[in-house]
């Protein structure tokens, strides 16, 4: 079983739209996460880190879910400029485990 | 800061020939990974290190990758000898901290863009 497992996707959406992403985590002492973007031919880049009681930054909000073990990513108000692959990232120890990533199209 | 730098940007070389990609982290973070990422195998961690020591190689796929970080402001990956399946992306990111309580974010540099003929 993978450490992190993700809906590669792809996700089209309409701009404006809203769209969540879910990510699943096998280990229950799973200690941070992470949401990363990654444009085409470009490196990963930190979204955001997810905090134990949700946090948000301007139209996205992350979740962290760890009866379920899962964290979760709402984009609101989808733009053009969203348009990525989102990969979610989880540590434990020293470890860092990457999803393999969910696409993303935000539709004009 | 200027981020984590690596070069080159892209490398083309022919099967058999050594390649050395080069990077340097973010001054003051104290860890430094190596990923190579593909379209088949996604983002897989190869190397890293902490302070400066080789922590976890599990992810080197074989005797012919080697990682070297003979200081905090630089880190070396060879392959000899290149083969063609090495294609790949090659990152370098780096860390502040990592602790029992979790970790802080890695932060990557643009890749290095391999291709072996």
């Amino acid at each position: 079983r993978k450490e992190v497992e993700q809906d590669p996707g792809p996700f089209n959406v309409p701009e404006g739209a809203t769209v969540a992403f879910n990510c699943t985590y096998s280990n229950s002492a799973s200690q941070s996460f992470f949401w990363y973007r990654q444009d085409c031919r470009k490196e990963p880049k930190l979204l955001m880190s997810v905090y134990s009681s949700g946090n948000e930054d301007g139209r996205f909000t992350a979740q962290l879910n760890r009866a379920s073990q899962y964290i979760s990513l709402l984009i609101r108000d989808s733009k053009l400029s969203d348009s990525a692959t989102y990969l979610c990232v989880v540590n434990l120890g020293n470890q860092f485990y990457f999803g393999t990533g969910t696409s993303l199209t935000v539709i004009p | 800061d200027a981020g984590v730098i690596q070069s080159p940007r892209h490398e083309v070389t022919e099967m058999g020939q050594e390649v050395t990609l080069r990077c340097k982290p973010i001054s003051g973070h104290d860890y430094l990974f190596w990923y190579r990422q593909t379209m088949m195998r996604g983002l897989e961690l190869l190397i890293y290190f902490n302070n400066n020591v080789p922590i976890d190689d599990s992810g080197m796929p074989e005797d012919r990758f080697s990682a070297k970080m003979p200081n905090a402001s630089f880190s070396t990956l060879k392959i000899q000898p290149s083969e063609p399946r090495d294609s790949a992306v090659y990152f370098c990111a780096s860390s502040l901290l990592v602790t029992s309580g979790g970790a802080l974010a890695q932060y990557f540099g643009p890749g290095t863009r391999l291709t072996v003929l």
